[in-house]
C-alpha cells in the first residue's frame, strides 16, 4: 500500500508570493492534517479535514488555509508568504476523523515539503 | 510554559544501553503519541496510547494519567535508533474535533 505523498519536497519562493501544497493520504483514508515544523517553534498543528470538511484548525493567520477533495487527497495554501513561512510542512492521514471520541487511529506521515522563503 | 514537556533534550548513549525519554503534559488529554523522525524529516508514528503500556520490538512506552506523564523506553539501543523523538498528545475540544500539541523534542544519538 503506498504511504502518504507530498509534493513537492522541496519549494523556494520570494516574499509576498502564495504557495500550494498537496498531500495524498494512504487509499482508504478519510482524514488528513496538517502541521508546520520550525527550529523555533517545533511542530505545530495547522488544520485537520475530513470528507472534505475543516474538523480544526490550529492558531495560524487566515494566509494559511486548506481544502479536502472527495478522492480525500488534501491541498494547503499560503498566501502573501512571509520570511517566517520558511518550513518543513507535513502531513498524516488516518482512517478516521481524529475527533471521533474512541475512534483513533495512528497517524501516517507524508516525507514533507520544506518551503523556503526568499 | 508549554503543554507539553520532554526531558531530556539531547541524549547521547552507547550501543546496547537502556534508554528513557519522558513526557509530561499539563492539560487533560484523549491519547498520547509517541513520533520518530529521522534527519531529513519524515515522521513515523511509533505509539498511540491512552492508558497502560505498549511494546514493539525493543520499544516499550508507558503512560500514566493520573500523573500526566509518559515514558518511552528502548531497551538494548543501536545506532539506528539514532533521530528525535517526538511526544504529542490529543487534545479534544469543545467542539469535538482533536487536535494535537507537540513536545519540543529529544534528540537521541547512539554511538557504536
Amino acid at each position: 500500500k503506498a504511504g502518504v505523498t507530498q509534493t513537492p519536497r522541496y519549494l523556494i519562493k520570494t516574499r509576498g508570493q502564495q504557495v500550494t501544497l498537496s498531500c495524498s493520504p494512504i487509499s482508504g483514508h478519510r482524514s488528513v492534517s496538517w502541521y508546520q515544523q520550525t527550529p523555533g517553534q517545533g511542530l505545530q498543528f495547522l488544520f485537520e479535514y475530513f470528507s472534505e470538511t475543516q474538523r480544526n484548525k490550529g492558531n495560524f493567520p487566515g494566509r494559511f488555509s486548506g481544502r479536502q477533495f472527495s478522492n480525500s487527497r488534501s491541498e494547503m495554501n499560503v498566501s502573501t508568504l512571509e520570511l517566517g513561512d520558511s518550513a518543513l510542512y507535513l502531513c498524516a492521514s488516518s482512517l478516521v476523523s481524529r475527533g471521533l471520541l474512541g475512534s483513533y487511529s495512528p497517524l501516517h506521515f507524508g516525507n514533507g515539503t520544506r518551503l523556503t522563503v526568499t | 510554559k508549554n503543554e507539553v514537556e520532554q526531558s531530556p533534550q539531547n541524549l547521547t548513549a552507547q550501543e546496547g544501553e537502556f534508554i528513557t525519554i519522558n513526557c509530561s503534559y499539563s492539560v487533560g488529554i484523549s491519547a498520547l503519541h509517541w513520533l520518530q523522525q529521522h534527519p531529513g524529516g519524515g515522521i513515523v508514528s511509533l505509539f498511540m496510547l491512552s492508558s497502560g503500556k505498549k511494546k514493539h520490538g525493543r520499544l516499550i512506552a508507558t503512560i500514566n494519567i493520573q500523573e500526566k506523564h509518559s515514558s518511552l523506553h528502548i531497551t538494548a539501543s543501536h545506532p539506528r535508533d539514532s533521530a528525535v523523538y517526538i511526544c504529542a498528545v490529543s487534545l479534544v475540544t469543545q467542539g469535538g474535533s482533536e487536535k494535537l500539541v507537540f513536545g519540543k523534542g529529544t534528540k537521541l544519538t547512539v554511538n557504536p
